[in-house]
């Protein structure tokens, strides 16, 4: 079993700040990572996936990943209370056939 | 499908009892996983379908539980003698491809928005 460590929050943050969220595994074969954002009583939706070192950009959206720290985060700019939600962080394991998921963070937004 | 439809959305069972749980994926999808969710912890693995073909069922927590994909598109996951530590939500997923250990982005799953499962 691969693991995936999240800080489970909730991480407040006052509307129009930059949400920071991280997420660390201890698979050094891991290759492709995954964040899904999940509202209270729906079902986990994909913000994006990464699988290079680096930045990924997607509207308000950044992932980060670094390999060598076993290190992907997650930047939300200019966050609004509708991002306020459980974001959980999910790699390939290489192990078996699936996403292994973290146990998430909770963002609160406040207006 | 436009997307993954499970069913029943809430299931109340008396222990004891068996419960089966319905997924029917995005039409075509090749993928299907099964995920049990906790309250306040992230998805589980449980089994991963290939079309009707089960790959991988290592996350099945015991012998109670089976799934099953007979004409590789709608799948069931039958809980037998159920037991209060069954109570979570069961999530479904699928994918459009075979999964792979450097997919990326083609191991994106769509999910279904769950079975809740309480066990009294």
């Amino acid at each position: 079993q691969k693991e995936v460590e999240q800080n489970s929050g909730p991480l407040s943050v006052p509307e129009g700040a930059i949400a920071s969220l991280n997420c660390t595994y201890s698979d050094r074969g891991s290759q492709s990572f995954f964040w899904y954002r999940q509202y209270s009583g729906k079902s986990p939706e994909l913000i994006m996936f990464i699988y290079s070192n680096g930045d990924k950009e997607d509207g308000r959206f950044t992932a980060q990943l670094n390999k060598a720290s076993q290190y992907v985060s997650l930047l939300i700019r200019d966050s609004q209370p509708s991002d306020s939600a459980t974001y959980l962080c999910a790699l390939m394991d290489t192990g078996r056939r699936a996403l292994t998921f973290g146990s998430g963070t909770r963002l609160q937004v406040q207006p | 499908g436009a997307g993954v439809s499970q069913s029943p959305r809430y299931k109340v069972a008396k222990r004891g009892q068996d419960v089966a749980l319905r997924c029917d994926p995005i039409s075509g999808h090749v993928s299907l996983f099964w995920y049990q969710q906790a309250l306040g912890q992230g998805p589980e693995f449980l089994t991963y379908f290939q079309n009707e073909a089960q790959l991988d069922k290592s996350g099945l927590p015991s012998d109670r539980f089976f799934a099953e994909r007979p004409e590789g598109s709608v799948s069931t996951l039958k809980i037998q003698r159920t037991q209060q530590e069954d109570s979570a939500v069961y999530l479904c997923a699928s994918s459009p491809t075979t999964f792979r250990a450097a997919g990326g982005g083609a191991n994106v799953l769509t999910f279904g928005a769950g079975s809740r499962l309480t066990v009294l």
